[in-house]
């Protein structure tokens, strides 16, 4: 069971370029989120979703964009990268039940923007 | 509006005392769900506990434990006798009833355990 799948691990961009976050998960849930990590300011949460074909921002989306065509997948698309974005990026998927909730995160993506 | 915060940026100790890290919270919702979650230095984010709202129970578990006071809006993290590998960066979260699974994060406390 791999649970939650990010992929690149490291990536390293150039101002201007773009590229996209994957993040997979084989557990059939229903809600994914992705979050950037900045020292001093905790986990931010970028988009999330809560089903197929359903996405939404969160606290900081700006530069960001996702989709989810299907449960599995919940890719974050940087348009042009900027400095700014050069950050840990996680991916969770979470399940929800009577008011609770159960995370399971990605490995992470270190991205440096340069 | 729902908030942490993790007031303590970083903490230094010497391995086997005890060490205490604070959480405070901020919501009007009276169903929720609190997390501490530890990152080691590989990254990963690695879970410890969730408390609901309605149970104000201290847990202990092994060196961890966990005193959640609803006076006082606070969900501390204690760990005695700390060891080096307890050395990472702890994060205390909040998660509010019907918020899609969206997890809200203090800013994390960064220990330190020296030999």
């Amino acid at each position: 069971n791999a649970g939650v799948t990010q992929t690149p691990k490291f990536q390293v961009l150039k101002t201007g370029q773009s590229m996209t976050l994957q993040c997979a998960q084989d557990m059939n849930h229903e809600y994914m989120s992705w979050y950037r990590q900045d020292p001093g300011m905790g986990l931010r949460l970028i988009h999330y979703s809560v089903g197929a074909g359903i996405t939404d921002q969160g606290e900081v989306p700006n530069g960001y964009n996702v989709s989810r065509s299907t449960t599995e997948d919940f890719p974050l698309r940087l348009l042009s990268a900027a400095p700014s974005q050069t950050s840990v990026y996680f991916c969770a998927s979470s399940y929800v039940w009577r008011g609770g909730t159960e995370a399971f995160f990605g490995q992470g993506t270190r991205l440096t923007v340069v | 509006a729902q908030k942490v915060t993790q007031a303590q940026t970083e903490i230094s100790v010497v391995e086997k005392e005890d060490v205490t890290l604070d959480c405070v919270y901020e919501t009007r919702d009276t169903t929720y769900y609190l997390f501490w979650y530890k990152q080691p230095p590989s990254g990963e984010l690695v879970f410890l506990i969730r408390r609901n709202s309605f149970d104000e129970q201290n847990e202990i578990s092994g060196r961890y434990s966990w005193n959640f006071q609803k006076s006082t809006s606070s969900f501390n993290f204690t760990i005695t006798a700390s060891q080096v590998v307890d050395s990472a960066v702890y994060f205390c979260a909040l998660y509010c009833h019907n918020q899609g699974g969206k997890l809200i994060f203090g800013q994390g406390t960064e220990l330190s355990v020296k030999p």
